[in-house]
């Protein structure tokens, strides 16, 4: 079964750095672009970046550059999602997922990763 | 890079159409066929229902289609029942080599 499973759900403080993990399953991960999304509470999904594990190719959209790093490790079929320094507007729910391209669809999505960010 | 415009909520009857609206510019929506829809239900992840446009993956109900016009995308469902009540996002590539969301449209069955 192909399937992306993500990390467990996270409390942070202001300040803190974190790194959250998407590992897939049952397909060639290095054959397939990564993505993630994000979504704040009550609101809607927002595309934050991809990269394409095969060779660490990574886009950013302008609004999380700088913000975010998005990193893989093939060798674990797993991708990272990381901050340095979380703030309290980082707290959100936030979703994997797999696209043949990097211009296409999202067809397999992680069951999502709760990141509560609070002093 | 803004979000793409979709209708806060629609609403339909059992068994009726329902057209769901995305309009872009011509630097996402208008000027690739890069566009999907997702269906997604509270507290879960979302769910591809149409990608490239107008085509269905595969367990998609035949139901659900999608269509382009110049800067707007449409996402039309038939035949409407109950369990389609949810959430559903456009999406579009760009020619910022990004992807953006719509703001999210709520359907209702009544």
């Amino acid at each position: 079964e192909v399937q992306l499973v993500q990390s467990g759900a996270e409390v942070k403080k202001p300040g803190e750095s974190l790194k959250i993990s998407c590992k897939g399953s049952g397909y060639s991960f290095t054959s397939y672009w990564i993505g993630w999304v994000r979504q704040m509470p009550g609101k809607g999904l927002e595309w934050m970046g991809i990269i394409y594990p095969g060779d660490s190719d990574t886009r950013y959209s302008p609004s999380f550059q700088g913000q975010v790093t998005i990193s893989a490790d093939k060798s674990i079929s797993t991708a990272y999602l990381q901050w340095s320094s979380l703030k309290a507007s980082d707290t959100a729910m936030y979703y994997c997922a797999s696209a043949v391209d990097y211009a296409g669809a999202f067809d397999i999505w992680g069951q999502g990763t709760m990141v509560t960010v609070s002093s | 890079q803004s979000a793409l415009t979709q209708p806060a909520s629609v609403s339909g009857s059992p068994g009726q159409s329902i057209t769901i609206s995305c309009t872009g510019t011509s630097s996402d929506v208008g000027g690739y066929n890069y566009v999907s829809w997702y269906q997604q239900y509270p507290g879960k992840a979302p769910k591809l229902m149409i990608y490239d446009v107008s085509n269905r993956p595969s367990g998609v109900s035949n139901r659900f289609s999608g269509s382009k016009s110049g800067n707007t995308a449409s996402l039309t469902i038939s035949g409407l029942q109950a369990e389609d009540e949810a959430d559903y996002y456009c999406s579009s590539y760009t020619t910022s080599s990004t992807l953006v969301f719509g703001g999210g449209t709520k359907l209702t069955v009544l």
